[in-house]
């Protein structure tokens, strides 16, 4: 099984600021990754696919890059609205598929 | 627009079964895998089976199968998930999910775009 590692678990951080959330895999996915948002209480939200394609409707600043073994998740200038938990989540085979653990983003 | 809308939180006892619903509108049912996922408190979420609700094709990831069936009634455009054998770790808020690989194929991999509400089932005795 492939395993996802997120780091960190929770960051702390103001309005404004540009923030990273790295994702590792355990064996190279290629490019077959992608990012999730989460509020409390609701479904996770698809942000990217395939490691930097936004979804539709995403703001542009959410920001994807990686391959093989390391993404990460940028978001270059934090809204109100972005304080959620993330996750990454792999599907490089259709018989498995994986989620990292989470990086809950807090206002500082 | 698509909607995946899953039947109301469940609570069981420990050795109990529990089926969950998923009802699907706003695009043809058969057309796309519906996978089912879980989230235990402070976990991310846990994949668990897909079906293609075309064929019948089921896949379980290993450590659901024998406990885990996927089943599907397309005259509803409905798939259910049942559970059975719940313990205590299997407290958490179920999840049917739809992404973009036709039913018409398969050994495509898939992310998920829509989602289910969640049905949270509790198992405690």
């Amino acid at each position: 099984d492939i395993q996802m590692t997120q780091s960190p678990s929770t960051l702390s951080a103001s309005i404004g600021d540009r923030v990273t959330i790295t994702c590792r895999a355990s064996q190279s996915i290629s490019r077959w990754l992608a990012w999730y948002q989460q509020k409390p209480g609701t479904a996770p939200k698809l942000l990217i696919y395939r490691a930097s394609i936004l979804e539709n409707g995403v703001p542009s600043r959410f920001i994807g890059s990686g391959s093989g073994t390391e993404f990460t998740l940028t978001i270059s200038s934090l809204q109100p609205d972005d304080f959620a938990t993330y996750y990454c989540q792999q599907y490089s085979s259709y018989l498995m598929y994986s989620f990292g653990q989470g990086t809950r983003l807090e206002l500082k | 627009q698509v909607q995946l809308v899953q039947s109301g939180a469940e609570v069981k006892k420990p050795g109990a079964s529990v089926k969950v619903s998923c009802r699907a509108s706003g695009y043809s049912f058969i057309d796309y895998y519906i996978y089912w996922l879980r989230q235990a408190p402070g976990q991310g979420p846990e994949w668990m089976a897909w079906i293609n609700p075309d064929s019948g094709d089921t896949h379980h990831a290993q450590k659901f199968q024998g406990r885990v069936s996927v089943t599907r009634d397309s005259s509803i455009n409905t798939a259910e998930m049942e559970m059975s054998g719940l313990r205590s770790d299997d407290t958490a808020v179920y999840y049917c999910a739809r992404g973009l690989v036709s039913a018409q194929f398969s050994g495509n991999a898939d992310y998920f775009p829509y989602w289910g509400q969640g049905t949270p089932v509790i198992v405690s005795s």
